[in-house]
């Protein structure tokens, strides 16, 4: 089973600023099999980027995915106050599993 | 507009069973792969099961496998989970996803806004 670590567990930014995600895969995810996804209290996932770097519909271009192999990450270019919120990576090369998820709080 | 409506949800106790199901509407159902993700309280996301478009193809997490079983209708535009054998691991919001294609190995583009399967012990 490949296993997906996110880091930081938590990041505090204040709007306006840049927030970088990183996922780290125990083997490596072929063909960039790899989404993002965004969960706000209360509320279901929503679909940010799949494919590692293509952007789902009607999600904004401040948020864009690099990287390949074992390491990902998710970019956010300036955060809105609507952008803080848990986010998932999540592979779907072998059999399917998440990340445990970093958390983005207001400083 | 494409919705995923869940229901079945409740309380149960420890070895008891229950049918979740999962009623979609607004995208040709058969042509897509759906799966179960759940969420225990305070917790991640686990993906549960899934079954391809054609209900030719079933997936289990080893959690839940010979325990859960997914199906689907695609003539009623429903998905289903029986759970079986419930125990108090498996108290979570369950969540009905579709993926972005007809394969279970794919992202889970929408997802519905889930029903809460509470196991007491």
């Amino acid at each position: 089973e490949i296993v997906l670590t996110q880091s930081p567990g938590t990041l505090s930014l204040s709007p306006g600023e840049r927030a970088t995600l990183s996922c780290r895969a125990s083997q490596s995810v072929s063909s960039n099999y790899l989404a993002w996804y965004q969960q706000k209290p209360g509320q279901a996932p929503r679909l940010l980027i799949y494919g590692a770097s293509s952007r789902a519909t009607g999600i904004p271009d401040r948020f864009s995915g690099s990287g390949s192999g074992t390491d990902f990450a998710l970019t956010i270019s300036r955060l809105e106050p609507e952008d803080f919120a848990v986010y998932y990576c999540q592979q779907y090369v072998s059999s399917l599993t998440f990340g445990g998820g970093t958390k983005v709080e207001i400083k | 507009e494409v919705q995923l409506l869940e229901s079945g949800g409740g309380l149960v106790q420890s070895g008891g069973s229950l049918r979740l199901s999962c009623a979609a509407s607004g995208f040709t159902f058969s042509n897509f792969a759906m799966s179960w993700v759940r969420q225990a309280p305070g917790k991640g996301l686990e993906w549960v099961s899934g079954i391809s478009g054609g209900a030719d193809s079933t997936y289990y997490a080893g959690s839940v496998k010979g325990r859960f079983t997914i199906s689907r209708d695609n003539s009623k535009t429903t998905l289903y989970l029986h759970l079986s054998s419930l125990r108090a691991e498996d108290t979570a919001v369950y969540y009905c996803a579709k993926q972005l294609t007809s394969v279970v190995t794919d992202a889970f583009h929408i997802w519905g806004q889930g029903t809460m399967v509470t196991v007491s012990s």
